[in-house]
């Protein structure tokens, strides 16, 4: 199956500073999504990227569509407390979405 | 705006009973998943369905869990003989276009069933 590595496994951060989390994947993905995880609660999608090169931004979230296929990033600025949470890659491959390994956020305030 | 719904949202059950989870896709969804996510772990897929059949199914689905789609909105997930190891959260998803290369697929969850087994 897809490998979706996800990284920096965890990251502690003071409120109001940027973040930058990426996903690599050991094959090529058409799509990306970016999935940010509550405690007990279910995956939300945050942002779909479709095209390589591609850039969109989700108000304070940014996420890019690596050139090669094989990774995507996901930047979030001026980071406020309720950030806090898991954030996934997720990209559809087969007759499923695989899922990165995900990126712990902790923001200290 | 339209989501995904699960029932019930924690379920505790005896070793080696038979629990079943109960999912309501998106209304105009055709593709439809279970997923897995034991505490503190990353989110592991299960089984996807379209078209009243399995389209894909990973090793952790094997004989002790089934799929149906009993009716035009339900989606469950059967766990017979229920083990402590399955002891997780379980997602149901779903989406308008096939996971699959090519497609552009989103995929939205419900909120999750804890399944805790004693």
């Amino acid at each position: 199956g897809q490998q979706l590595n996800q990284s920096p496994q965890s990251m502690f951060i003071q409120e109001g500073e940027d973040v930058s989390m990426n996903c690599t994947s050991s094959s090529i993905f058409n799509t990306w999504l970016w999935y940010k995880q509550d405690p007990g609660e279910g995956p939300v999608l945050l942002i779909a990227l479709y095209k390589a090169g591609e850039l969109t931004s989700n108000g304070r979230l940014t996420a890019q569509f690596g050139i090669t296929r094989k990774d995507s990033f996901l930047n979030i600025s001026a980071s406020i407390p309720s950030d806090v949470g898991i954030y996934f890659c997720a990209g559809p491959a087969g007759n499923q979405f695989y899922f990165g390994t995900g990126t712990s956020l902790t923001v200290i305030p | 705006e339209p989501e995904v719904t699960q029932t019930p949202s924690h379920q505790v059950t005896q070793m080696g009973q038979e629990v079943i989870l109960r999912c309501v896709p998106i209304s105009n969804h055709l593709y439809f998943y279970w997923y897995r996510q034991i505490l503190g772990q990353k989110v592991e897929f299960l089984v996807s369905f379209y078209n009243n059949e399995i389209s894909e199914k990973s090793e952790i689905f094997d004989d002790q869990f089934s799929v149906e789609r009993p009716d035009g909105s339900n989606f469950t997930l059967k766990i017979r003989s229920t083990k402590l190891e399955d002891s997780a959260m379980y997602f149901c998803a779903s989406s308008d276009h096939r996971g699959r290369a090519g497609n552009t697929g989103e995929l939205f969850f419900g909120e999750g069933s804890r399944l805790t087994v004693l």
